[in-house]
């Protein structure tokens, strides 16, 4: 079975407009971090933003804010206001086990998020 | 400051050559890591290392793949007698520590083995 599950091969999103990416996992550990990473046409994978499973808010930086529902095992990225550069793939991925035991990431196999202007 | 640099960013090579590819992690970060990237895919793990100690290589395809990091730096990740199979772009990343487990990547180098 898939650890990450992103169902989403493509996404178009009108300029300005707020746009959701899912992401769900799989883990019998109960200390996990998840992460999403945006990758352009450049190559560079670029980290946004990290949820912890025991952190009780949802992360946020800047436009990019994680919906992290824990019990359905999801961890959704939310883009606000999005911008012609957010144009990328844009992969999740988590780290099982707590900070300092494991250290492999899973990914899964992207969304390739298309902004319209 | 100076992020994870990369080099070659490509490389092109014939079946059965053999290949060097390069990682310069963030300054003072301890922890680095290779990640192969097929095409349309996401990275999968290749190996770990702790400083100069190589901990975990338990995703390197075969024995035809060789990671070292002599002096806790600098990582080269070297793919001998190259497969078509091998086409596919690696990446490096580094994190300060384990516990500060946020990992930076660097740009990647392209190879395609003809």
């Amino acid at each position: 079975a898939q650890k990450i599950t992103q169902t989403q091969p493509g996404m178009f999103v009108q300029e300005k407009e707020a746009v959701t990416l899912d992401c769900t996992y799989d883990t019998s550990d109960q200390s996990y971090g998840l992460f999403w990473y945006k990758q352009p046409s450049s190559g560079e994978m670029i980290f946004l933003i990290y949820q912890g499973s025991y952190d009780e808010q949802n992360a946020t930086e800047g436009r990019y804010s994680l919906n992290f529902q824990k019990a359905r095992k999801s961890a959704n990225l939310v883009i606000s206001a999005s911008q012609l550069g957010d144009s990328a793939m844009y992969f999740c991925a988590m780290r099982e086990g707590p900070g300092g035991s494991n250290y492999k990431l899973t990914f899964g196999k992207g969304t390739l998020l298309t902004v319209n202007p | 400051g100076a992020g994870v640099s990369q080099s070659p960013r490509y490389k092109v090579a014939k079946r059965g050559q053999d290949v060097a590819l390069r990682c310069d992690p963030i300054s003072g970060h301890v922890s680095l890591f290779w990640y192969q990237q097929a095409l349309g895919q996401g990275p999968e793990f290749l190996t770990y290392f702790q400083n100069e100690a190589q901990l975990d290589k338990s995703g390197l395809p075969s024995d035809r793949f060789f990671a070292e990091r002599p002096e806790g730096s600098v990582s080269t990740l070297k793919i001998q007698r190259t497969q078509q199979e091998d086409s596919a772009v690696y990446l490096c990343a580094s994190s300060l520590d384990l516990v500060e487990d946020t990992q930076y990547f660097g740009p990647g180098t392209r190879l395609t083995v003809l």
